[in-house]
């Protein structure tokens, strides 16, 4: 049982450029979120997804899009990357009921040069 | 996010206990968690307590919740090296089953 896997875990990217997180898990779970986590920040909600072909924004959601078009996978979105966006992305899943236990996968480094 | 606080670090000597603590806002919370973060890695769920419950207790661990002023905390007994981690509190807002984190407790632990 993989759980949430993210891929890929690290990448550089240089200011413009475009790349797609992808998020995958096998539990079935019906949310999904993508945080972001940077020093002194702790966890920010980028967006998230309460179910297959819905998305909807967090806390945090300006140069970011996201697509959930089968249940398993989420993906993360940067069309036109910056450096504010460097930081590690935590991709999550839950089942959606009254005990949110997230389960999160091994994260995605990010440096934008 | 702001909306549930912890201080940022915690340093404590091998053997000693630990307790981390946590504010929140939401009263409407069902569920608050403790989540593990090792270094390198994601979070991993802890313990969660439910909230019509004042205590939890799993082995080393001991959570307790007071619901009258949005408080819970994290009793770590016989700290050991392998606890240093950072540690977050969460709490799902009212309904929405989005878990809200804290910004993270770095707890140090020491010879």
């Amino acid at each position: 049982n993989a759980g949430v896997t993210q891929t890929p875990k690290f990448r550089v990217l240089k200011t413009g450029q475009s790349m797609t997180l992808l998020c995958a898990q096998d539990m079935n779970h019906e949310y999904m979120y993508w945080y972001r986590q940077d020093p002194g920040m702790g966890l920010r909600l980028i967006h998230y997804s309460v179910g297959e072909g819905t998305t909807a924004k967090g806390e945090v959601p300006d140069g970011y899009n996201v697509s959930r078009l089968k249940k398993q996978n989420f993906l993360l979105g940067l069309e036109s990357a910056a450096p504010s966006q460097t930081s590690v992305y935590f991709c999550a899943s839950s089942p959606g009921t009254a005990n949110t236990e997230a389960f999160f996968g091994q994260g995605t480094r990010l440096t934008v040069v | 996010g702001e909306d549930v606080e912890q201080s940022l670090f915690l340093s404590v000597r091998e053997g000693d206990s630990s307790v981390i603590n946590c504010t929140y806002t939401d009263s409407s919370s069902t569920y608050l968690y403790w989540y593990k973060q090792e270094p390198g890695a994601g979070l991993q769920l802890l313990t969660y307590i439910f909230s019509n419950m004042d205590m939890k207790q799993d082995q080393r661990l001991t959570v307790l919740l007071n619901k009258k002023d949005k408080h819970l905390s994290l009793r770590i007994a016989d700290t050991q090296t392998g606890d240093s981690a950072i540690y977050f509190c969460a709490e799902s807002m009212g309904g929405s089953y989005i878990p809200t984190f804290g910004r993270g407790t770095s707890l140090i632990v020491h010879p």
